[in-house]
């Protein structure tokens, strides 16, 4: 039962280029959506974050976008730099889950130079 | 300390025997979360520690996985008797505020368990 969809497993850009990484849910209580980014052998890192009662946060080069009405998300990353190169992971959480982040599976994104 | 840190980063182990996972969470965080990610899948949720509350363990997959943690400081995770669908990498994330509604955690580097 997978609540939180990442169904790209991967990604790749061109660095200059914008980089959309997408993210779809089920739960309908979720009301707070998170961007972690992670490198190899490291743990995961927070990157933006996105309240229900938004429907856009923008962070530099980082924006993410929610549309609550298609249970869909996406993180743009403009322009993309080599260093961008990780995996995206999309997570959620719910006031009925209490503290608990619900991830997604993650997409790999590559920024070629 | 400046970040979470976990140990041991690596761990290879034989079917049938115990391990133990230690996670030392960044000094100052009433939070602590285990999570773990297997291949090709997402961050699965384990155990939440909240100060002195009662932990949530409801994402323990079974009872061979038990976990504690003393006070506000280090956390062990405990796997008996191992199995091999136990290899993943295993990642402890503490927070500032038990409420991390939008502000995230700050995980660890893992550690990497494998069971042969």
């Amino acid at each position: 039962d997978q609540q939180v969809k990442q169904n790209s497993p991967s990604l790749s850009v061109q660095e200059g280029r914008i980089s959309i990484l997408n993210c779809d849910y089920t739960n309908s209580m979720f009301d707070y959506f998170l961007w972690y980014k992670k490198y190899p052998a490291e743990g995961p890192t927070f990157l933006i974050s996105i309240s229900s009662i938004k429907d856009k946060n923008e962070d530099g080069r980082f924006t993410v976008f929610l549309n609550k009405s298609a249970k869909h998300l996406s993180l743009h990353i403009v322009p993309s730099q080599p260093g961008d190169s990780a995996v995206y992971f999309c997570a959620a959480s719910a006031q009925e889950y209490g503290n608990k982040l619900v991830f997604g599976a993650g997409t790999i994104l590559r920024v070629k130079s | 300390g400046a970040g979470v840190s976990q140990s041991p980063s690596n761990k290879v182990t034989e079917k049938g025997k115990d391990v133990e996972l230690r996670c030392d969470p960044i000094s100052g965080h009433t939070a602590l979360y285990w999570y773990r990610q297997r291949l090709g899948q997402g961050l699965e949720f384990l155990i939440y520690f909240q100060g002195n509350s009662a932990p949530d363990k409801s994402g323990l997959p079974s009872d061979r996985f038990s976990a504690e943690r003393t006070g506000e400081s280090v956390s062990t995770l405990t796997i008996q008797r191992t199995q091999q669908e136990d290899s993943a990498v295993y990642l402890c994330a503490s927070s500032q505020r038990g409420g991390i509604r939008g502000y995230g955690y700050t995980f660890g580097s893992g550690t990497r368990l494998t069971v042969v």
